[in-house]
């Protein structure tokens, strides 16, 4: 089955740095890959996917890329800013026969302001 | 909220009580499934459904059992709790038609 590998465990930057966080899959089959943000004591909220015909995303100062070759993928944050702290989750989905989703196990990320 | 609903919020069991975690969404997405999650662990996938009257096991199935009569609801219940079930339990939704899934506000359960 599928295998999401996610790197680093925690983060720290400051204000105003770029953020990046890897993660890598073992199926090759698997065809969507989220991210997640949960704060704490709140549900995981989706901020960003990508699709397996895609190489990369942007949605204001959040990007994906994806590399189906190497089959990794990463979240890039631009221009952080302390509300970004959170827990991120990448996830892939193999879509066989129902949209099984295999989270990584997260990344904590600090922004000091 | 997602369109997600779950109960209780916070749940305290005692080994070998059962109980039953609600979930329920305002729409007609077809899959639904339970995740929980531990620290440094992740969601795991407990059971998952495809429709009405169709489940299947995730990835830690193991001291749960789940239904779906309905669309709308897919309770997880719980046999005869253990402390390894201490954990936060999602509830999730998602549509056919693209592979977003949306989560439920979660549960937290403790079992002493």
């Amino acid at each position: 089955g599928e295998n999401v590998e996610q790197h680093p465990s925690t983060l720290s930057v400051q204000e105003g740095d770029s953020a990046v966080i890897k993660c890598t899959y073992s199926d090759s089959a698997s065809n969507y890959f989220p991210w997640y943000k949960q704060e704490l004591g709140k549900r995981p909220q989706l901020i960003i996917d990508i699709r397996s015909n895609v190489g990369e995303k942007k949605d204001q100062r959040i990007a994906v890329t994806l590399n189906k070759t190497a089959k990794h993928f990463s979240l890039h944050i631009t221009e952080t800013q302390p509300e970004d702290s959170a827990v991120y989750f990448c996830a892939a989905l193999s879509n066989t026969g129902f949209q099984k989703l295999v989270f990584g196990t997260g990344t904590r990320l600090l922004v000091s302001p | 909220n997602a369109g997600v609903t779950q109960t209780p919020k916070f749940q305290v069991l005692k080994t070998g009580q059962s109980m039953t975690l609600q979930c329920a969404q305002d729409m007609n997405h077809e899959y639904m499934s339970w995740y929980r999650q531990d620290p440094g662990m992740g969601l795991r996938l407990i059971h998952y459904s495809v429709g009405a009257g169709i489940t299947d096991q995730g990835e830690v199935p193991n001291g749960y059992n789940v239904s779906r009569s309905t669309t709308e609801d897919f309770p997880l219940r719980l046999l005869s709790a253990a402390p390894s079930q201490t954990s936060v339990y999602f509830c999730a939704k998602g549509q056919g038609s693209s592979y977003e899934q949306y989560f439920g506000p979660g549960t937290r359960l403790t079992v002493t």
